[in-house]
């Protein structure tokens, strides 16, 4: 069984919609929780990394960690075409720095 | 632009031989981290280096080695090279070790043939 396990999909919704993607993970040792976005061909680009438990918001993403539930979740508010693109969770431990990353979920916001 | 650059952008090489890809890290970054993307193995962790010293190991082959330069770029050299390397090489930097905020290179496409 893997550590981080992400539906890889593919996502497809209308413009506008509300885009939510998940990650469950095994280790409970995780307490850093990070979601990045990868375009066609591109390298990865981080979006928000979370400590703990909890929320965060950032403009149109909000990221939510469960940890009692090993689940993250990164929802994506009036989603647009540009937001088009593989959305990779990843996950750390407190010492070190290892991540250990999803599969990506990729994702296509039709106009 | 994240600031990380990574050559070649492209890379086709035989299998059996030997190649050295390169990142220059975003400026004022001491940590370099090293991944490989392929389609059946997903995005993994190679190896880190931070101000020059191997940092954290990840899963990296025996046939793979990483060095930091005094002046913070890194290579990775990869030798005896098999059809299954075939992969996308990223670099990445952060300012210090934890790797919670890394930037990422546009990587190294490597096609073994």
């Amino acid at each position: 069984q893997k550590e981080v396990e992400q539906d890889p999909g593919p996502l497809s919704v209308p413009e506008g919609a509300i885009v939510s993607l998940n990650c469950t993970y095994s280790n409970s040792a995780f307490q850093y929780f990070m979601w990045y976005r990868q375009y066609s061909r591109k390298g990865p680009e981080l979006l928000m990394y979370t400590y703990s438990s909890g929320n965060k918001e950032d403009g149109r993403f909000t990221a939510q960690v469960d940890k009692s539930s090993k689940y993250i979740s990164l929802f994506i508010r009036d989603s647009q075409p540009s937001d088009s693109a593989t959305y990779l969770c990843a996950m750390k431990e407190t010492s070190g720095s290892r991540l250990t990353f999803g599969e990506g979920t990729q994702l296509t916001v039709n106009p | 632009d994240s600031g990380v650059t990574q050559t070649p952008k492209h890379l086709i090489t035989a299998t059996g031989q030997r190649v050295t890809l390169r990142c220059s890290p975003r400026s004022g970054d001491l940590s370099v981290y090293w991944y490989q993307q392929s389609l059946d193995q997903g995005l993994q962790f190679l190896i880190q280096y931070y101000n020059g010293e191997e940092r954290a190991k990840g899963n990296i082959l025996e046939r793979f080695s990483a060095q930091q330069f005094p002046d913070l770029h890194s290579e990775l050299n990869l030798s005896s090279l098999e059809l299954g390397d075939s992969a996308l090489y990223f670099c990445a930097s952060s300012v210090g070790t934890a790797n919670t905020e890394a930037f990422f290179g546009q990587g190294t496409r490597l096609t073994v043939v």
